[in-house]
Order: C-alpha cells, then sequence, then structure tokens
C-alpha cells in the first residue's frame, strides 16, 4: 500500500519550455502532498506544500509564479515549472501524506522527476 | 544551514553485525522524525519514525532511539542483512501544524558479506 506514482521520471527541453509534472497517489487518498527539489550533492529540500481545493504554501526563496502547483484531487497534484531555464534543472520528487491515521503520518514519495534544460 | 546532519556520508557493516546510523538535527521545534531508505533510481521508502515525546520506538530488525537533550537520534538495524545496503535518509517534521520534512544529506549503508 501508500503507492506514489510520479511522471515523467526524466525530461529534456530546451530553454523556455514549461514542463509539467503529475503526482498520483494511487491507493490513498492525499489532502496534503509535498513537492521537493534536490540538487547534486545536497538534501532533499522542501518547495511546496499543495493542499487539495487550496493555494499551496511555498517555502522562502521559491518563486510562486515560477512553480505553479495545482491539487486538483484528492490523488492528483502537479507541478509546471513555467518558462524553464538551465538553473532549473534539477531532481523534483512529490511526496504524499494519508488523511487517514491521525497527524503523525509518514509522507510516501514517488520516484522522482529528472529534469535537465538545455 | 543545515538543520539535520548526517555526518558520515557512508558506512560499512559485515553482513549479521548491528548498523547504527546516526542523525543530529539543531532545531528544536522538531516534533516527529523518520528514517528512508533509498535505492538507486527509486524515491525513499519511510522505514520507520518516532514522535518527540518518545525515546525508542521499534520495529522488527530496525529500532530508532531519539535523544532530545542531544538532538540526537539514531537507527539500529540488526542484524544487517545484504538488502540493507542503501542510502538512508534522516528526516524531521518542523511540528506547530507544518508538515514538510527536512532532510539529512544521507549515509549510504554498505553490507558486506
Amino acid at each position: 500500500g501508500a503507492v506514489v506514482s510520479q511522471h515523467p521520471s526524466w525530461v529534456i527541453c530546451k530553454s523556455g519550455t514549461s514542463v509539467k509534472i503529475e503526482c498520483r497517489s494511487l491507493d490513498f487518498q492525499a489532502t496534503t502532498m509535498f513537492w521537493y527539489r534536490q540538487f547534486p550533492k545536497q538534501s532533499l529540500m522542501l518547495m511546496a506544500t499543495s493542499n487539495e481545493g487550496s493555494k499551496a504554501t511555498y517555502e522562502q526563496g521559491v518563486e510562486k509564479d515560477k512553480f505553479l502547483i495545482n491539487h486538483a484531487s484528492l490523488t492528483l497534484s502537479t507541478l509546471t515549472v513555467t518558462s524553464a531555464h538551465p538553473e532549473d534543472s534539477s531532481f523534483y520528487i512529490c511526496s504524499a501524506k494519508s488523511n487517514r491515521g491521525g497527524s503523525n503520518q509518514p509522507q510516501h514519495f514517488g520516484d522522482g522527476t529528472r529534469l535537465s534544460i538545455l | 544551514d543545515q538543520q539535520v546532519k548526517q555526518n558520515s556520508p557512508s558506512l560499512s557493516v559485515q553482513e549479521g553485525r548491528i548498523s547504527i546510523l546516526n542523525c543530529d538535527y539543531t532545531n528544536s521545534m522538531f516534533d516527529y522524525f523518520l528514517w528512508y531508505k533509498k535505492y538507486p533510481a527509486e524515491g525513499p521508502t519511510f522505514l520507520i519514525s518516532i514522535s518527540s515525546i518518545k525515546d525508542k520506538n521499534e520495529d522488527g530488525r530496525f529500532t530508532v532511539f531519539l535523544n532530545k537533550s542531544a538532538k540526537h537520534l539514531s537507527l539500529h538495524i540488526v542484524p544487517s542483512q545484504p538488502g540493507d545496503s542503501a542510502v538512508y535518509f534522516c528526516a524531521a517534521r518542523r511540528g506547530g501544524g507544518a508538515d514538510g520534512l527536512t532532510f539529512g544529506k544521507g549515509t549510504h549503508l554498505i553490507i558486506q558479506p
């Protein structure tokens, strides 16, 4: 149980392109999903918290107009990197937390998306 | 500022022995701690967690210890098995209703046959 699917797993595109990444919880409902980013030799860094039916909460330093998050249902959140540039090249990974079982529930992660902007 | 630190980038342990992975943190507001295991080309998989009101949680071969006064937690794996070879991440939740996790950089555990 607690499977999170993320796709695409790898994207290579030209500078200026917008890229959409999908995150789905396959066997549970998730009011809250999270988006993280990891640069080489760094730890996973939280970008934003995505709540179903409301606006995402962004971490300090993360541009909300650059990284558009939509959480339209209890099983789907999307991250769109708008007008991507080479400095946006990174590993993006989502996670989801189940609605059930109280507040101390772990986040379950997708396999991540490697984004390369040429 | 690294609020969650895993100071050992790698650790090599003989099969059958105990593996001890360490994690230190600086933020006293963290209220929930988790360990994740990651294989190459896969996302992190949840392993075990502990609330800040406890000092120990055990699940099969895995035990997590929390020392709040020292701001230190550790993951014990006993006995270690070849399939335990992976990168282990320590993560902490900020508390106060904020669910986002702060991660360490990971420790690569290698189990020697």
